[in-house]
């Protein structure tokens, strides 16, 4: 199976902050890699694919970079509805598996 | 806009069999390009694949748990369900099904809002 690592598990921000997380695969999956948000209660939703890619509706303060192992999702603004919980997801071999995501909360 | 809703019972007993079943509507089950997918997700952790399942019946599971795990397809009724037996209080979890789309990425685009299993006797 692929393992893919988040870091940081959680970090504290401002409204207006610019935010990164990383993800780690351990191993090679070209550019096969999702980013999802979860707000509490809430299933998850998918806000970039193919590693960079946009999802329809998604704003453009989400971007998302990286291929092989590494890969970042950066919030350029911090709102105040993007405090969740993210996660990445890989798409390069079955079993399809996540990150144990990254929690962004107020500072 | 394609919708998924997750129905079964919230509690199932130790060394039963969970079952659970995700009505589609809003879009064919039968569309192309799309797998029916099982995701769960431990209280207060991260998310584990399943399984999933094409219109047609091919289906393909998380070796972790295959050895407990059925998915079926009935595109008469549009829903997909899922069948995991043998079940311990480590199966509690919140169980979401969704909708994976199979291009040349894949990704899971479309969620149901989850529904809560507790195994306990």
């Amino acid at each position: 199976d692929i393992q893919m690592t988040q870091s940081p598990s959680s970090l504290s921000a401002s409204v207006g902050d610019r935010v990164t997380i990383t993800c780690r695969a351990s191993q090679s999956i070209s550019s096969y890699l999702n980013w999802y948000q979860q707000k509490p209660g809430k299933a998850p939703n998918l806000l970039i694919y193919a590693a960079s890619s946009l999802q329809s509706g998604v704003p453009s303060r989400f971007s998302g970079s990286g291929s092989g192992t590494d890969f970042t999702l950066t919030i350029s603004s911090l709102q105040p509805e993007d405090f969740a919980t993210y996660f990445c997801q890989q798409s390069y071999s079955t079993p399809r598996t996540f990150g144990q995501g990254t929690k962004v909360e107020i500072k | 806009q394609v919708h998924l809703q997750e129905s079964g019972p919230g509690l199932a007993k130790p060394s039963q069999t969970l079952s659970l079943t995700c009505t589609v509507s809003g879009g064919s089950i039968s569309s192309g390009g799309y797998y029916w997918s099982w995701i769960r997700q431990h209280p207060e952790k991260g998310l584990e694949w399943i399984g999933y399942i094409y219109y047609s019946g091919s289906a393909y599971y998380n070796p972790s748990l295959k050895s407990r795990v059925a998915i079926s397809v009935d595109t008469s009724k549009s829903q997909f369900s899922l069948k995991l037996s043998s079940v311990t209080a480590a199966d509690t979890a919140v169980y979401y099904c969704a909708r994976w789309k199979d291009d040349h990425i894949g990704r899971f685009d479309c969620w149901g809002q989850g529904t809560l299993v507790t195994v306990s006797s």
